[in-house]
């Protein structure tokens, strides 16, 4: 199974920070990478396909990179709403994993 | 507007059977793969497994953790998809949620999600 870790776990941040999440793969899954946002009590909403394909209607503040094993999720500055938990998810191969996630919390 | 909506979550006896929906409207059904992804309380997601569009035999894949115990199926007439849960154990207590999947080139994405049903297994 493929594995995922994500950087960091809880983050700590104010509105208008620049935000990076790591997420690293066991083994290389090219590009087949999502991004998910979710807050409390809510299902998950998908932000970037693709490693770096943002979804429809995702404020443009939200970007995605990376190939291989290691990606990142960027926020450039960051607004009240966008306080939640992120998570990777591979689609590289079955069984489909998610990292474990990162919480964004207010400073 | 795509819309999910779960139901059948409960509480339910340990080693008992639950049987989970997910009524979808606003796309046309029969043409999208769909997934269970389930939360346990205070948790991260976990990927339960997926049903497989008609042109793919309705095939399904599952996660190790719930191989065996668990079975999707759909009915495309009723824009259904279903989670029939067995042998339940306390740690596949979670709230379950289905998921749409958008092809993007030889991918699915779940770019559509229900609210979820809590399941929660008593011993």
């Amino acid at each position: 199974d493929i594995q995922l870790t994500q950087s960091p776990s809880f983050l700590s941040a104010s509105v208008g920070d620049r935000v990076t999440i790591t997420c690293r793969a066991s083994q290389g899954i090219s590009s087949y990478l999502a991004w998910f946002q979710q807050k409390p009590g809510k299902a998950p909403n998908l932000l970037i396909y693709a490693a770096s394909t943002l979804q429809s209607g995702v404020p443009s503040r939200f970007s995605g990179s990376g190939s291989g094993t290691e990606f990142t999720l960027t926020i450039s500055s960051l607004q009240p709403e966008d306080f939640a938990a992120y998570y990777c998810q591979q689609l590289n191969s079955y069984p489909i994993t998610f990292g474990p996630g990162t919480k964004v919390d207010i400073k | 507007e795509v819309q999910l909506v779960e139901s059948g979550g409960g509480l339910v006896q340990l080693g008992g059977s639950l049987r989970l929906s997910c009524v979808a409207s606003g796309f046309t059904f029969s043409d999208h793969y769909m997934d269970w992804v389930r939360q346990a309380p205070g948790k991260g997601l976990e990927w339960v497994g997926r049903s497989r569009d008609r042109a793919h035999s309705y095939s399904t894949e599952y996660a190790a953790s719930v191989s065996g115990r668990f079975t999707i199926s759909r009915d495309d007439s009723k824009n259904s998809l279903y989670l029939q849960l067995n042998s339940l154990k306390t740690e596949d207590t979670a709230v379950y949620y289905c998921a749409r999947m958008r092809r993007i080139g030889s991918r699915y994405y779940a770019d559509s999600w229900g609210q979820g049903t809590l399941v929660t297994v008593s011993s």
